[in-house]
């Protein structure tokens, strides 16, 4: 365990559904990531806060929106996903950003859009 | 752009041999280097990771070697075990900036 625990492990959704993935760490730690890992891909940074305020929006489409209301929860909301968007999606997190620590990682949510 | 990459996707060693996986990188900026683990099925676990101060750093049956002239990294495993099969990925960050990831080589461990 590394003190990062995503929820659900697996989401099956339609095209037309809206769910939300949770992420949650008590580490202490100041900044949160949301990753999104293809097959054969590096993975992608998504998004991150930086003591709750979000500091990157790597150009992610507006289907997917993030949510921060603490240092210690991060949420991925998700709507009228495509097809293409099934991947395993993870959560990371680390004392801060830009500091040179290493992100600890959850275990991921494999979702898939049908 | 810069990136980070594998030399080799895939890498298959005996049971209790050692095993060497590459990373090369590009951006002669960054400072500081971290390798990490994952297993099917899970997210990535950090194993070693190194500043641009250093050349070596040895963990618990892992090393981790930094050549900034050529910018390459490596990641040693001695005596690999059945357990250490997994993908493993490098990863770079610049001062500042954002960890930026490899795309990984599978580690496969032959009994």
């Amino acid at each position: 365990e590394t003190g990062v625990t995503q929820t659900p492990r697996h989401l099956v959704m339609g095209m037309t559904n809206k769910k939300s993935l949770k992420c949650e760490q008590h580490l202490g730690h100041n900044a949160m990531y949301w990753y999104k890992q293809s097959a054969k891909k590096p993975l992608e940074l998504m998004f991150v806060y930086n003591f709750k305020e979000q500091t990157e929006n790597n150009s992610v489409p507006s289907r997917f929106s993030p949510e921060c209301p603490n240092s210690s929860h991060l949420f991925l909301h998700l709507h009228t996903l495509q097809p293409e968007d099934s991947a395993l999606y993870l959560c990371a997190s680390n004392r801060g950003e830009g500091l040179s620590t290493e992100a600890f990682f959850g275990q991921g949510t494999r979702l898939t859009v049908v | 752009g810069e990136s980070v990459g594998l030399h080799l996707p895939t890498l298959s060693v005996q049971e209790g041999d050692n095993s060497i996986i590459n990373c090369a990188y590009s951006n002669s900026a960054s400072d500081y280097f971290i390798w990490y683990k994952q297993e099917s099925g899970k997210g990535p676990q950090f194993i070693i990771d190194i500043r641009s101060n250093m050349d070596k750093r040895q963990g618990q049956r892992v090393t981790v070697l930094l050549n900034k002239t050529v910018k390459h990294l490596s990641l040693q495993i001695a005596a690999t075990q059945p357990g250490d099969s997994a993908v493993y990925f490098c990863a770079e960050r610049p001062l500042g900036e954002k960890l930026t990831f490899g795309t990984g080589t599978r580690l496969t461990i032959i009994p």
